[in-house]
């Protein structure tokens, strides 16, 4: 079954300095895609960036890029030179090509920038 | 166009009301899919509609919520006889059929009493 894992319930960066957010999933399938999303207080979901499984390169998005690294199954998103504006939980997403398009999420994680 | 709206935004009923949100996406997609998002947790799939069928529902969306899209416009999801266990913020999502572009409304957070 289709699963995606994120194992750091909640982590701190100071202002300026770069972070990982981990993230790991389990899929059988061959075409899939994975995404990352931030969602403030507020509470919409707002998109970052995305990898298709076959994409050979590492996706980038200005200050986000996403560590895709397909042999260990994971895909952790890198924030360059956090800003304040940057915390909010962060979710990553699987989906499977051909299960109708619905995005399977993580639990989140709450990241925290520190002036 | 200026995204998925979805209204109300905050709904807050008496256990064993019914109630009903909608969701208007972005007028050129055409799957429109219903999550549910509980606190402290990611969203969960409840439904999906490819134009106004509605082709997958989750073992979460229990007899007591149904979904509809009529004209494969806008969406409505009901909540029958509300439990307390409903109480979570109800998210939308439309994107193109082929496409993986993704854009979500703001959500409507049902609060049961």
């Amino acid at each position: 079954a289709q699963k995606i894992t994120q194992t750091q319930p909640g982590m701190f960066v100071q202002e300026k300095e770069a972070v990982t957010l981990d993230c790991t999933y389990d899929t059988s399938d061959q075409s899939y895609g994975l995404f990352w999303y931030k969602q403030p207080s507020s509470g919409e979901m707002i998109f970052l960036i995305y990898q298709g499984s076959y994409d050979e390169q590492n996706a980038t998005e200005g200050r986000y890029s996403l560590n895709f690294q397909k042999a260990r199954k994971s895909a952790n998103l890198v924030i360059s030179a956090s800003q304040l504006g940057d915390s909010a939980m962060y979710f990553c997403a699987m989906r499977e090509l051909n299960q109708g398009g619905k995005l399977i999420f993580g639990q989140g994680t709450e990241l925290s920038v520190k002036p | 166009d200026t995204g998925v709206s979805q209204d109300p935004r905050h709904k807050i009923t008496k256990r064993g009301q019914n109630v009903t949100f909608r969701c208007d996406p972005i007028s050129e997609h055409n799957r429109l899919y219903w999550y549910r998002q509980t606190l402290g947790q990611g969203p969960e799939f409840l439904t999906y509609f490819q134009n106004e069928a509605q082709l997958e529902k989750s073992r979460l969306l229990s007899d007591r919520f149904s979904a509809e899209r009529p004209k494969g416009s806008f969406s409505t999801l009901e909540i029958q006889r509300t439990e307390q266990g409903d109480s979570a913020m109800y998210l939308c999502a439309s994107t193109e059929q082929s496409g993986y572009g993704y854009t979500f409304g703001s959500g409507t957070r049902l609060t049961v009493v």
